[in-house]
C-alpha cells in the first residue's frame, strides 16, 4: 500500500513569511494527489488537487502545490503567509483510478501576527 | 448542496463499552470512507465502501470494529469492546467513483474512551 510522508511536523512562521511544506510518497504507479486543510474546530477541507497535466496547481486562498514525478514529492507552497493560515495541512495520495486515499501525519502551522 | 452529516459530535465511554457513529453521505456518492483521526496524527484509513461493498477494510481491527453499508447510503462504525486507545475522531468521507474525485469529510465524531 501507498505511504505519505510529511516532513515537518509543526511549522512557525511570522505573517509575509514564504511556506513550503513538504510532502513525499512511496507508490511505483499514477497517483492522485492532495492538500487538506483543517482550521481548528472545522472539518477537513480541500485546498488542493492534482490528477493530470500541469504539475504546479493553483489552490484557494494563494496556495499552489508543485507534483514533481521523478522525486515522489507535492510540496505546498505559499508565497506569503496569513494569521489565518493558521491550520494543520495534510497531504493525501490515491492510486489512479482507485479511491483508496491515505493521509500523511500533518503539518501543523503557527503563524504569528 | 448538503455535506457529509455525522452523528454524534461526541461520545464519551467507559472502557469494554460498545458505541456506534452513523454517517450520511453526500447524495450521488458511491464511495465511502471510514477514517480514525488519533490526536496528532493524520486520518488513518478504517474501511472504504463502494456502494453497499467494502472495497478495503484491510487496517479495519475486526475483532471489535464493525461497519456496514447495507442500503448503499447510509453507514454505521461500530466499536465493541472499546479500548481506551480508541480515543480519536472517527472521520467519514465521501466521494464519486472514478479516476478523479475527491473526497469531502464531515465533521466527525470525537470518542472519548476513559
Amino acid at each position: 500500500a501507498q505511504s505519505v510522508s510529511q516532513h515537518n511536523h509543526h511549522v512557525i512562521l511570522s505573517e509575509a513569511a514564504s511556506l513550503e511544506l513538504g510532502c513525499n510518497y512511496s507508490y511505483g504507479g499514477t497517483v492522485n494527489l492532495f492538500w487538506y486543510v483543517q482550521y481548528p474546530g472545522q472539518h477537513l477541507q480541500l485546498l488542493l488537487k492534482y490528477f493530470s497535466g500541469d504539475p504546479l496547481v493553483k489552490g484557494i486562498k494563494g496556495f499552489e502545490a508543485e507534483f514533481i514525478k521523478s522525486k515522489f514529492s507535492f510540496n505546498l507552497r505559499k508565497p506569503s503567509v496569513q494569521w489565518s493560515d493558521t491550520a494543520e495541512y495534510f497531504c493525501a495520495v490515491n492510486p489512479y483510478n482507485n479511491n483508496d486515499m491515505r493521509f500523511g501525519a500533518g503539518t501543523r502551522l503557527t503563524v504569528k501576527p | 448542496e448538503a455535506g457529509v452529516a455525522q452523528s454524534p459530535r461526541y461520545k464519551i465511554i467507559e472502557k469494554r463499552q460498545s458505541v456506534a457513529f452513523w454517517c450520511n453521505p453526500i447524495s450521488g456518492h458511491a464511495t465511502l470512507y471510514w477514517y480514525q483521526q488519533i490526536l496528532g496524527q493524520g486520518p488513518k484509513l478504517l474501511i472504504q465502501f463502494q456502494n453497499n461493498g467494502v472495497v478495503d477494510d484491510s487496517q479495519l481491527p475486526k475483532d471489535r470494529f464493525s461497519a456496514e453499508r447495507l442500503k448503499g447510503v447510509d453507514s454505521t462504525l461500530k466499536i465493541q469492546p472499546a479500548k481506551l486507545e480508541d480515543s480519536a475522531v472517527y472521520l467519514c468521507a465521501s466521494s464519486y467513483t472514478g479516476s478523479n474525485t475527491e473526497a469531502f469529510f464531515g465533521q466527525g465524531t470525537r470518542l472519548t474512551v476513559v
